[in-house]
């Protein structure tokens, strides 16, 4: 997988739009990026994936731009459950290939 | 559907203690994996399996063993545990549906068991 960097931690409010980025500077022709959400106390679980562009659903958005070495998980009128860690993973795949998880984002919502 | 399912949720051991955390998935995935997870961190790839009858070490390895014993189950082993390995740690499964071509399958998490080593 491509090696990405993104914020430690970020801070907003109920009601927000709030803009995670990720840079995937090495990023490769067939890899796709891939955002996952952790609850405190739960395994990690999938939000959302794309390859160019713009790729939205009922959770959130992903902005893609056209060379793909960035990408931004927007997450629309935040609310307190919106509170989690948000890992960016890019790769392509292979039932070989192993599934590393960086840092990622710790986001807090206030009230 | 029951997903990816973790034995136990919580486990308390003494310093040299063995034992094994089961991991079982009913979504018919090639791949299976173990990570663990410490206070305020990130997750940590223990093992993989790619398929079954396959076992890879991840990130950090040492002090750990794997078994896939068929396509629904990977245990992990902690043969004589230590308390730098009290942690969460995670079982997780991925396989590609037909026709999803090169992208990054989604992988589903178990709930986690509870480690505490004393």
């Amino acid at each position: 997988l491509a090696k990405t960097t993104q914020p430690i931690s970020m801070d907003s409010y109920e009601g927000q739009e709030v803009n995670i980025t990720c840079s995937h500077n090495n990023i490769a022709t067939n890899d796709y990026i891939t955002w996952y959400q952790q609850f405190p106390s739960q395994g990690p679980r999938f939000i959302i994936q794309g390859y160019k562009t713009k790729v939205t659903n009922e959770v959130a958005s992903l902005f893609i731009p056209a060379d793909r070495k960035s990408s931004t998980l927007s997450l629309p009128r935040v609310s307190l459950s919106d509170t989690a860690v948000y890992y960016c993973l890019v790769g392509a795949y292979s039932s070989a290939s192993k599934i590393i998880f960086g840092s990622g984002t710790r986001l807090s919502i206030r009230p | 559907n029951a997903g990816v399912t973790q034995t136990p949720k919580f486990q308390v051991l003494k310093t040299g203690q063995s034992m094994t955390l089961q991991c079982a998935q009913d979504m018919n995935h090639n791949s299976m994996y173990w990570y663990r997870q410490d206070p305020g961190m990130g997750l940590r790839l223990i093992y993989y399996s790619a398929s079954e009858g396959t076992t890879d070490k991840g990130e950090v390895p040492n002090g750990y063993n794997v078994s896939r014993l068929n396509k629904r189950e990977f245990s992990l082993r902690l043969e004589s545990a230590a308390p730098s390995q009290t942690s969460v740690y995670f079982c997780a499964s991925r396989g590609r549906e037909p026709g999803q071509g090169t992208s990054l399958a989604e992988a589903f998490f178990g709930q986690g068991t509870r480690l505490t080593v004393v």
